[in-house]
């Protein structure tokens, strides 16, 4: 079985300050890792994904995310942080062996002045 | 591109109702539509997956008789609620999902929220 495991519930960062958002996995296979961003009262919207090939995935808003397979870890990074990135953060997994997204159970980041 | 739409956005309904929910994918065709339900600050929790023209197949503990889903074509898929109560109160996600270079890749529509008086 497929698993995402995303540590903290609450992140709080500083504006303008870096921010990590953590995500550790456990699959049996090769994992595609997403991340995905969610406002309050709305869907998702997909930030970015590892497949394959470099380790260090660049995506939406200046977001990007390190694929570490020694330590099954993609956490999510920003090098500044801004108010509007407060959100709810989830982490995903696909392995075609389950062919479904197994998701984390979410991280509220919050960014204050 | 790449566009998932969820109509109504929010429905609020008497207990004993029948809530029909859709799922368009408006500029692609989805092989495949999924259905989650999200309880306030939790995870999605995926409630069946389906395929076009054929039965959806229900994740372990979703009534199929409770949530009736119809795959009609490769853009549209309908969630149906039946005789709701409150307790099926809850924020309702599709996703589609389409072929990109073998990763499968899903998106999201922006959910739907269920009231049930």
């Amino acid at each position: 079985a497929q698993s995402v495991a995303q540590p903290e519930d609450q992140v709080n960062v500083a504006e303008g300050n870096p921010l990590t958002v953590k995500c550790t996995y456990s699959v049996s296979g090769n994992p595609y890792l997403f991340w995905y961003v969610q406002y309050p009262n709305r869907g998702l919207q997909f930030l970015l994904k590892y497949i394959t090939g470099d380790n260090l995935v660049k995506g939406s808003y200046g977001f990007e995310a390190e694929f570490n397979k020694s330590q099954t870890s993609f956490h999510l990074k920003k090098p500044s942080a801004l108010v509007s990135d407060s959100a709810l953060y989830f982490c995903a997994v696909f392995t075609g062996t389950a062919s479904k997204l197994t998701f984390g159970t979410g991280t509220r980041l919050q960014v204050t002045l | 591109g790449a566009v998932v739409s969820q109509h109504p956005s929010w429905v609020i309904c008497k207990s004993g109702t029948s809530v029909k929910i859709e799922c368009r994918s408006l500029d692609f065709q989805a092989t495949t539509m999924f259905w989650y339900r999200q309880f306030p600050k939790q995870s999605l929790m995926l409630m069946a997956t389906s395929n076009e023209g054929s039965k959806a197949t229900y994740e372990q503990g979703v009534e199929k008789d409770k949530f009736l889903i119809n795959h009609a074509s490769l853009t549209l898929s309908t969630l149906t609620v039946t005789s709701a109560h409150p307790e099926d109160s809850s924020f309702y996600i599709c996703s589609a999902r389409v072929r990109t270079s073998g990763t499968n890749e899903q998106f999201f529509g922006p959910g739907t929220r269920l009231t049930v008086l």
